[in-house]
């Protein structure tokens, strides 16, 4: 079945500092990947998707690239923010469930000091 | 952007009793919504999904006597844990899909919290 895998938590960096949050998955075919980020005390938010191979997915500062050699989706940022403090979820939907249903990772935790 | 709310956002109850949880799409309506649970410190596991007017669809392994799910409108799903125990304590989190703009467009609750003591 599908399955998404995120580093641990928490990350804490200092403000203006590289981010890298790994994800790697397992999926049947081809899937769409996400990154949602939920900021303290409200519902996730969808911060980026790629649907194909070699996709970049980008927001608000944030990159991520559907890479199907390594099956990876890392989330990256070159200057976090204090206000990026967030739980940040890597998920899937896959073609096997009519990509309906996402799979999410355990989510990491982001702590950025000022 | 389209806002979920959930009810209640915290909730503590004995064991043996029910407990209701809704899920409200305030700004548009949602022919279809996701209930989620979710472990301390895992991902959120799809339990059912559930159709505006008919009965939900449960993922394998979920009790569909222990969790009642109704979508009465396309605006409310509610998530009945029937005679709750400690194990069903959790962190419920509802998700509203639009009727248009595809599965991506899914809109996320903030999460209830359900402790059974």
């Amino acid at each position: 079945g599908n399955s998404v895998t995120q580093m641990e938590g928490p990350v804490t960096l200092s403000e203006e500092a590289f981010l890298t949050i790994n994800c790697t998955y397992t999926a049947t075919g081809y899937p769409s990947l996400f990154w949602y980020v939920q900021y303290p005390g409200e519902g996730l938010q969808l911060l980026l998707k790629a649907t194909k191979a070699d996709d970049k997915g980008s927001n608000k500062g944030f990159e991520a690239t559907y890479r199907k050699e390594t099956t990876s989706f890392h989330l990256e940022k070159g200057s976090v923010q204090v206000s990026d403090s967030a739980v940040y979820f890597c998920a899937l939907s896959g073609p096997d469930t009519g990509r309906r249903a996402l799979t999410f990772g355990s989510g990491t935790r982001l702590q950025v000091q000022p | 952007g389209a806002v979920v709310s959930q009810h209640p956002s915290w909730v503590i109850c004995k064991s043996g009793t029910s407990v209701k949880i809704e899920c409200r799409s305030l700004d548009f309506q949602a022919t279809t919504m996701f209930w989620y649970r979710q472990f301390p410190k895992q991902s959120l596991m799809l339990m059912a999904t559930s159709n505006e007017g008919s009965k939900a669809t449960y993922e394998q392994g979920v009790e569909k006597d222990k969790f009642l799910i109704n979508h009465a409108s396309l605006t409310l799903s509610t998530l009945t844990v029937t005679s709750a125990h400690p194990e069903d304590s959790s962190f419920y989190i509802c998700s509203a899909r639009a009727g248009t703009g595809g599965w991506e467009t899914q809109y996320f609750g903030p999460g209830t919290r359900l402790l059974v003591l």
